[in-house]
C-alpha cells in the first residue's frame, strides 16, 4: 500500500482558499487517492476520490498531476466549520483497506 | 438512512474484562473494517473483512478478535481488555465511492 506524506498542520482565515498537499511517490497504477475529513468526536467523512487530472465537487476540487505522486485537495473560500483533520489515502478502488496516516489538522481563524 | 451503526458508543472496562462492539451497516456493502484511533493520531486500521465469512488483519490486530457474522454486521472482540486498548474505535464500511463510517465507540480500560 502507497505510503502518503502530508502537512501536519496548517492555518487559514475565512473566506481564503486552503490547497493541501500529499506526496504519495510509491503509488501504483490502479491506486486511486481518496480525500476524507474528521471533526473531532466523529468519524470520517468522505470528500472526494480521483485517479488523475482533477476532479470536482460540491466541497472541493482535487488536482493531480501526470506522474500522479502528489494530489492537492483545495477547499475554495474556507469558513470556520472547515476547521478539521484531512487525511488523504492511496489505495485500490474503494475495496482495499486503507491506511490513514496522522493527517493534516487545518485551523480556519475569523 | 442509518448508514453505519455502532454500539455502545461510550464504555469503561476493568483490565482483564471482556467485551464485544457490534458494528451493523444497511448499505449492502461488501467490505467492513474496524480501526482505532487514539488521542492526537490518525486511524489504525486493526481488522478488515471483504466480504461475508472473510476477515483478515490490519495493522494493529493483536489483543482482538472480529466476527463477520454477515453481510451487515462485524464485531470486534477484546477478550482481556489492557489499558493500551483506551481509544475510540471505528467501525466502516465500503460501496460504489469511498468509506462509511460510523460515530465511534469511546473505550476506557482502567
Amino acid at each position: 500500500l502507497a505510503k502518503t506524506t502530508q502537512p501536519i498542520s496548517m492555518d487559514s482565515y475565512e473566506g481564503q482558499e486552503v490547497n493541501i498537499t500529499c506526496s504519495h511517490n510509491n503509488i501504483a497504477t490502479n491506486d486511486y487517492i481518496t480525500w476524507y475529513q474528521q471533526f473531532p468526536s466523529q468519524g470520517p467523512r468522505f470528500i472526494i476520490q480521483g485517479y488523475k487530472t482533477k476532479v470536482t465537487n460540491e466541497v472541493a476540487s482535487l488536482f493531480i498531476p501526470a506522474d500522479r505522486k502528489s494530489s492537492t485537495l483545495s477547499l475554495p473560500r474556507v469558513s470556520l466549520s472547515d476547521t478539521a483533520v484531512y487525511y488523504c489515502l492511496v489505495g485500490g478502488y474503494n475495496t482495499d483497506k486503507l491506511i490513514f496516516g496522522t493527517g493534516t489538522r487545518l485551523q480556519v481563524f475569523p | 438512512n442509518a448508514g453505519v451503526t455502532q454500539t455502545p458508543k461510550f464504555q469503561v472496562l476493568k483490565t482483564g474484562q471482556s467485551m464485544t462492539l457490534q458494528c451493523a451497516q444497511d448499505m449492502n456493502h461488501n467490505s467492513m473494517y474496524w480501526y482505532r484511533q487514539d488521542p492526537g493520531m490518525g486511524l489504525r486500521l486493526i481488522y478488515y473483512s471483504a466480504s461475508e465469512g472473510t476477515t483478515d488483519k490490519g495493522e494493529v490486530p493483536n489483543g482482538y478478535n472480529v466476527s463477520r457474522l454477515n453481510k451487515r454486521e462485524f464485531s470486534l472482540r477484546l477478550e482481556s481488555a489492557a489499558p493500551s486498548q483506551t481509544s475510540v474505535y471505528f467501525c466502516a464500511s465500503t460501496g460504489r465511492v469511498g468509506y462509511t463510517f460510523g460515530s465511534g465507540t469511546r473505550l476506557t480500560v482502567v
